[in-house]
């Protein structure tokens, strides 16, 4: 099945600087990589996605970035805010008939210091 | 996600009881899933259902059962042979790929389950 590893598993930046996590998944059926953002206690709410026919795709201070051939997806926040602050998932779908079915990181914590 | 509700939001349960998480959907999506949540972890699928009446295991099937009757409805049980229940529990839907053209997960509020 997928396996999905995502790194890092903490981040910490100061308000105003990049912040950059990193995916990689195993099942090169996968075509479908959403990114959520989850607060304390809270629902994951979906910040962007992107599908294997795009290499890039931007959404004001977020973008992300999929490489097919090295099987790795990466999420980039610019210009950070103390309210980016949160617990931030990757994500790929399988191939074949659970194309439904979604494989999670483990997460990466990001404080933003103001 | 707004279209998706769990009930009850917090949850205890005694060792060796069964206990349902409610699931409902108004969104009219064909797909549902159930997701596990433990502090400082990623969501582990428990169960998911692309369709009415039928339903598929997912990587921590073991200890729960789920049933889908009904479109909007997918009921979590969380059986005695669960060893350790205490989690956020996560329900999702989503447009079947089948007729949809986004795998997008909507997540519910989540119900956070304690065994005493």
């Amino acid at each position: 099945g997928e396996n999905v590893e995502q790194h890092p598993s903490t981040l910490s930046v100061q308000e105003g600087d990049s912040a950059v996590i990193k995916c990689t998944y195993s099942d090169s059926a996968s075509n479908y990589f959403p990114w959520y953002k989850q607060e304390l206690g809270k629902r994951p709410q979906l910040i962007i996605d992107i599908r294997s026919n795009v290499g890039e795709k931007k959404d004001q201070r977020i973008a992300v970035t999929l490489n097919k051939t090295a099987k790795h997806f990466s999420l980039h926040i610019t210009e950070t805010q103390p309210e980016d602050s949160a617990v931030y998932f990757c994500a790929a779908n399988a191939g074949g008939t659970s194309y439904g079915k979604l494989t999670f990181g483990q997460g990466t914590i990001l404080t933003v210091h103001p | 996600d707004g279209g998706i509700t769990q009930s009850p939001k917090y949850l205890f349960r005694k060792e060796g009881q069964n206990v349902t998480l409610s699931c409902e959907q108004n969104l009219n999506h064909d797909a549902m899933y159930w997701y596990r949540q433990d502090p400082g972890q990623g969501l582990r699928l428990i169960y998911y259902s692309q369709i009415v009446n039928d339903f598929q295991k997912g990587d921590i099937a073991e200890g729960y059962s789920v049933s889908r009757e009904k479109k909007e409805s997918f009921p979590l049980t969380v059986t005695s042979a669960q060893k350790n229940p205490t989690a956020f529990y996560l329900c999702a839907s989503s447009i079947d790929l089948l007729r949809g053209s986004t795998d997008t997960q909507y997540f519910g509020p989540g119900t956070r389950l304690t065994v005493l």
